[in-house]
């Protein structure tokens, strides 16, 4: 059964410790995002990685790093340095044809809470 | 800087009413374009997209788009909602430069309530 898979579905974290989002896909895409979802403020881009072993940041990067080791894995850390980590975090992940026209998929999502 | 403009932030509908929301973009150049909804509780689903040819886009469950290039807009309109239909819906533009990237760029979404 293909898709992206998002664990653990809700997270709480103290204040000041780092936190690390698990995705995977076995949709053998080349490409992986990261988003959070804050209410009113839609999706906004974090980090995203066009291939193995590369990523850029995204339009808020700041206070999160990523790592792309595997094709079906991106994992997101959000340090102790993001200053309102508390979100939804959605991961994303698309074939990377940048030529034609590309779609994301989206996986279910973790909710993050920092007490 | 490439925005995305959803200017309805909540639509409350009756069953069988039409739906239309709005979404305008702010890029001249190539533009994939997509509406994707959130159901509650579900994750984020594609209901459709363009990317070239015909600028009147059918997706599922009944929804359609329409891209007027000129007015820069991308609207998703269903003649007949459902209950089911209560949802977040997203507009979503992906622009290139120069075929450097990929990144969506969302609008901050429309909260759909129908009732029965």
């Amino acid at each position: 059964d293909g898709g992206i898979t998002q664990s653990p579905k809700y997270l709480f974290r103290k204040e000041g410790q780092n936190v690390t989002l698990s995705c995977e896909q076995n949709l053998n895409h080349d490409a992986m995002y990261w988003y959070r979802q804050d209410p009113g403020q839609g999706l906004r881009l974090i980090y995203y990685s066009q291939i193995v072993n590369d990523f850029q940041k995204g339009d808020i990067a700041e206070g999160y790093s990523v790592s792309r080791e595997k094709k079906e894995s991106f994992p997101l850390t959000v340090t102790s340095a993001q200053k309102n980590p508390t979100a939804f975090y959605l991961c994303a992940s698309s074939i990377g044809d940048r030529g034609a026209g590309d779609t994301q998929y989206f996986g279910p999502g973790t909710r993050l809470t920092v007490l | 800087a490439q925005s995305v403009s959803q200017h309805n932030h909540h639509v409350i509908l009756s069953e069988a009413a039409s739906l239309e929301l709005g979404c305008n973009y702010s890029y001249g150049g190539t533009v994939n374009l997509f509406w994707y909804v959130q159901y509650p509780g579900q994750h984020l689903q594609l209901l459709l997209k363009y990317f070239s040819g015909d600028p009147l886009v059918k997706g599922i469950k009944g929804f359609e788009a329409e891209f007027i290039k000129s007015k820069f807009s991308f609207n998703l309109r269903k003649p007949s909602v459902q209950w089911s239909d209560t949802a977040e819906y997203f507009c979503a533009v992906n622009a290139y430069y120069g075929g450097a990237t990929n990144k969506l760029i969302f609008g901050t979404g429309t909260l759909l309530a129908v009732q029965p």
